[in-house]
């Protein structure tokens, strides 16, 4: 199975500060996407990559997926207490669907 | 928002009983997952399915079954519940991985198993 790790677990940021997400992969990803959960709530799809240094990005959210294809990272730019969650990377294995998530990382935003 | 529906929303249950978790969508879409939700574990894999009656294990299938006799249910079912599988199930759906979103999520069951 694809394993994913996330860094940090869980940060606490100012309002206005910038902040980074790291997933990394043990396997090649053929796809990888982001999503965010509120508390208690379903998850919310924000942005998928498949190719080797492509990046995207949606309002102040960004991400990247390296040359490898082995590790992204989600970076939120002036942070607000909106983009306070939980947010979840996963991947697309090559051969099958048994699509897996790392841990999470919890996000706190401090105003 | 795609329609995925889950229930029961919320359900306490004792250990050793049977429980039922439904799933259910009206979008067509071919592929079913159910997921639980740990702290410090993320999101992981119970079972999925890619067409009717056509089921494989995920992860954490230990203690688990499923079944989907159509296209729009997809069922799980605990046959003796133990403490260990008070959870968050979350069902998904997918009509292809390699779109996006690869999944659309229903809203989740808070399961407790005292």
């Amino acid at each position: 199975s694809q394993e994913l790790e996330q860094s940090p677990q869980s940060l606490i940021v100012q309002e206005g500060k910038n902040l980074t997400i790291n997933c990394t992969s043990s396997k090649t990803l053929y796809g990888l996407y982001w999503y965010k959960q509120k508390y208690g709530e379903g998850l919310i799809f924000l942005m998928m990559l498949q190719k080797g240094g492509e990046e995207k990005s949606h309002e102040k959210i960004t991400a990247k997926l390296d040359e490898k294809k082995q590790q992204s990272s989600l970076h939120i730019t002036a942070s607000q207490p909106s983009h306070a969650g939980i947010y979840l990377c996963g991947a697309t294995p090559g051969n099958d669907y048994k699509l897996s998530f790392g841990a999470g990382t919890t996000v706190t935003v401090r105003a | 928002d795609a329609g995925i529906t889950q229930s029961p929303r919320h359900k306490v249950t004792e250990t050793g009983t049977p429980v039922t978790l439904r799933c259910h969508q009206t979008e067509n879409h071919r592929y079913m997952y159910w997921y639980r939700q740990d702290p410090g574990h993320g999101l992981r894999l119970i079972h999925y399915s890619y067409g009717v009656k056509d089921t494989d294990k995920g992860e954490v299938s230990d203690g688990y079954s499923v079944s989907r006799s159509k296209t729009e249910d997809f069922l799980l079912t605990l046959e003796s519940a133990t403490s260990s599988q008070t959870s968050v199930y979350f069902c998904a759906i997918s009509e292809s991985p390699r779109q996006a979103p690869p999944l659309h999520f229903g809203n989740g069951t808070r399961l407790t198993v005292t």
